[in-house]
């Protein structure tokens, strides 16, 4: 069972460069969010999902652009990379049981550690 | 804005013996779930125990159990017999009920266990 898979899982970035972290989930899950952990901070949302063609901001969106043009697909970019977005990225994705029913938990990729130099 | 809690950067425990990590929340909410997740060293995020909000009866997984005190927005996960593989970083989080349109989880800033031989 693949889950949740990130690529890369390591990646180094020069400061002003732009890449796209991938996710993408075969569970047919709904939902699905990108998080950034730093030190002292644990997980914060930056962008999610509810479905296909939705996506809406987090708490920490400025800088970085999603979009979900499949179910299976979320994949997140960067646009001009700086320092502050040294951090490891988790990708999560959750499903309802039933349709308007609450979601179950998250299922986590494994990260992707970016380095931006 | 919903916050949560976790006053203990760091614990130890024997193993064999019991250890019970501390989280506290603010919510204004009276639908939510709340999480512990365990994340080890290959970085994965690992679901240990799920709680629901309208629930009274503490839930538990084997050697994972949690004292959930509504009022108090308490909710601290005990493990019995800790074993070696115990050892990680638990995070403590939160997420909005029913009506939540996104599916955004809100995370402590972690608690590192150590087992000691």
């Amino acid at each position: 069972n693949a889950g949740v898979t990130q690529t890369p899982k390591f990646q180094v970035l020069k400061t002003g460069q732009s890449m796209t972290l991938q996710c993408a989930q075969d569970m047919n899950h709904e939902y699905m969010s990108w998080y950034r952990q730093d030190p002292g901070m644990g997980l914060r949302l930056i962008h999610y999902s509810v479905g296909a063609g939705i996506t809406d901001q987090g708490e920490v969106p400025n800088g970085y652009n999603v979009s979900r043009s499949t179910t299976e697909d979320f994949p997140l970019r960067l646009l001009s990379a700086a320092p502050s977005q040294t951090s490891v990225y988790f990708c999560a994705s959750s499903y309802s049981v039933l349709p308007g029913e609450f979601p179950t938990e998250a299922f986590f990729g494994q990260g992707t550690r970016l380095t931006v130099v | 804005a919903q916050t949560v809690t976790q006053s203990q950067p760091e614990m130890s425990v024997q193993e064999a013996e019991t250890v019970t990590l501390s989280c506290t929340y603010d919510t204004s909410e009276s639908d939510y779930y709340l999480f512990w997740y365990k994340q080890p060293p290959s970085r994965q995020m690992i679901l240990v125990i799920r709680q629901e909000a309208y629930k009274q009866q503490n839930a538990t997984e084997n050697r994972f159990s949690v004292n959930f005190q509504k009022a108090a927005k308490s909710f601290s996960l005990k493990i019995s017999d800790s074993q070696l593989g115990d050892a990680a970083m638990y995070f403590c989080a939160y997420r909005r009920g029913r009506l939540n349109t996104g599916n955004q989880f809100y995370f402590g800033t972690g608690t590192s266990l150590t087992v000691i031989p």
